[in-house]
């Protein structure tokens, strides 16, 4: 129940094509979905977050999907970059004191040129 | 913009030896954690500290694993007995309130080799 499930496990997209990651969650006390970005050698950085109130948000190229009632959600990345080439996990947290993060598998996105 | 630092980079120690990761949190920060990444897998929780205290840990953070806040700007992990197992980036984070709204900051990790 403290799983999230994270797919694809690798994508490759065309520059300025649109990358699409979905995750799916069972625990339904979760309330809080971020979207982290990592790439080699560093840590994952926080990229976007929604709350389970919203069904989107939007920040820049980069929006969350978020359907609560099939317990899923998804990033969209917009216009993809090369730059854009990282490991993208999604996570899921809920309240109390720890606030710890609950991540998905990660996915590989390559942006070719 | 703040980092959270980590040392060193990269450890190799040996198998039953023990190790000292060493993180400094972003400095008003008071919610501090460490996460481990074995080699190509998920990103997992270990332990959550906070005032002096440990607020939560993992089934992974056993009696061999450690957290201390020694002074005012550092937080550290300890591996009493390093087995093979416990080769994995250790990423430590802190967060400013205890509230993920406002994310956390991680550190680039420690690659931890146990030969």
């Amino acid at each position: 129940q403290q799983q999230v499930k994270q797919s694809p496990q690798s994508l490759i997209v065309q520059k300025g094509g649109i990358s699409i990651i979905n995750c799916a969650y069972e625990n339904t006390a979760f309330d809080y979905f971020p979207w982290y970005q990592q790439f080699p050698g560093k840590g994952p950085a926080l990229l976007i977050a929604i709350r389970p109130d919203v069904s989107e948000k939007k920040e820049g190229r980069f929006t969350i999907s978020f359907n609560k009632s099939a317990k899923q959600f998804s990033l969209h990345i917009m216009d993809s970059q090369p730059g854009d080439s990282a490991t993208y996990f999604c996570a899921a947290a809920y309240g109390g004191a720890t606030n710890k993060l609950i991540f998905g598998t990660g996915t590989l996105l390559a942006v070719q040129p | 913009e703040p980092e959270v630092t980590q040392t060193p980079s990269h450890q190799v120690t040996q198998m039953g030896q023990e190790v000292i990761l060493r993180c400094v949190p972003i400095s008003n920060h008071l919610y501090f954690y460490w996460y481990r990444q074995i080699l190509g897998q998920k990103v997992e929780f270990l332990v959550s500290f906070y005032n002096n205290e440990i607020s939560e840990k993992s089934e992974i953070f056993d009696d061999q694993f450690s957290v201390e806040r020694p002074d005012g700007s550092n937080f550290t992990l300890k591996i009493r007995s390093t087995k093979l197992e416990d080769s994995a980036m250790y990423f430590c984070a802190s967060s400013e309130l205890g509230d993920t709204v406002y994310g956390y900051t991680f550190g680039s990790g420690t690659r931890l080799t146990v030969v």
